[in-house]
């Protein structure tokens, strides 16, 4: 079974910190994703990455930055933390999409930023 | 542009009722479509895909090209249905394959 592990469930930040959330992937899946979830506003991806040291921007890349040095690793980067970016993150991972390959998803990351 | 429309933010239902969670796209080409769910604090997972064309956990859903709708059904509704639901279209992007998300139903099934 894929196992995608999120470093924390909660992360209490203050405002202007560089944040890292981590997420690792057992699987070796090629993709990864980062994205946030409010309410009534679903999943918004945020980064991607097809393979090692690739990154793609998502749908709201703004203050954010994404590391893929390895294969099973993808970090996300908030360069100087502000509230509007208290959130729950999510981090998901797939086999390179060719037909139906489903997303796996961690538990999630509720970071609050203060 | 691509789209998927989930238009009830809500649903609520009393237990054994039929369900069914609406989801719409817009998309010319050839949709792969997915529902997701995601139970009270645990991890969003896969529900079901349509090319399985199968049934989980007493849920069906089935691609209406004409309609340009997936709607996720369920026959009779128990209690620990109660979840956020996610339809997702994959689609062609040039070279690539993107995803793109509803904004999702939260569904509640009353005793």
């Amino acid at each position: 079974d894929v196992k995608v592990t999120q470093s924390s469930r909660y992360l209490v930040k203050r405002t202007g910190e560089k944040v890292f959330l981590e997420c690792v992937q057992d699987m070796d899946h090629e993709n990864m994703f980062w994205y946030r979830q409010d309410p009534g506003l679903g999943l918004r991806l945020i980064y991607f990455s097809y393979d090692v040291k690739m990154k793609e921007k998502g749908d709201i890349p703004e203050g954010y930055s994404v590391s893929r040095e390895k294969k099973e690793r993808f970090s996300l980067i908030l360069e100087s933390a502000s509230t509007n970016q208290t959130s729950m993150y999510l981090c998901a991972s797939s086999l390179r999409l060719k037909g139906n390959q489903p997303q796996h998803f961690g538990d999630g990351t509720r970071l609050s930023i203060l | 542009a691509q789209r998927v429309t989930q238009p009830e933010k809500l649903l609520s239902v009393f237990k054994g009722a039929p369900v069914e969670l609406k989801c719409n796209y817009s998309y010319s080409g050839s949709p792969e479509l997915f529902w997701y769910v995601q139970y009270s604090r645990q991890r969003l997972q896969l529900l079901l895909r349509h090319i399985s064309r199968e049934s989980i956990k007493g849920f069906t859903a089935d691609l209406n090209k004409g309609e340009t709708s997936f709607h996720l059904k369920k026959p009779f509704a128990q209690e620990e249905d109660s979840a956020m639901y996610y339809c997702a279209l994959v689609y062609n992007a040039g070279n690539n394959r993107k995803l793109i998300w509803g904004l999702g139903t939260s569904l509640a099934v009353n005793p």
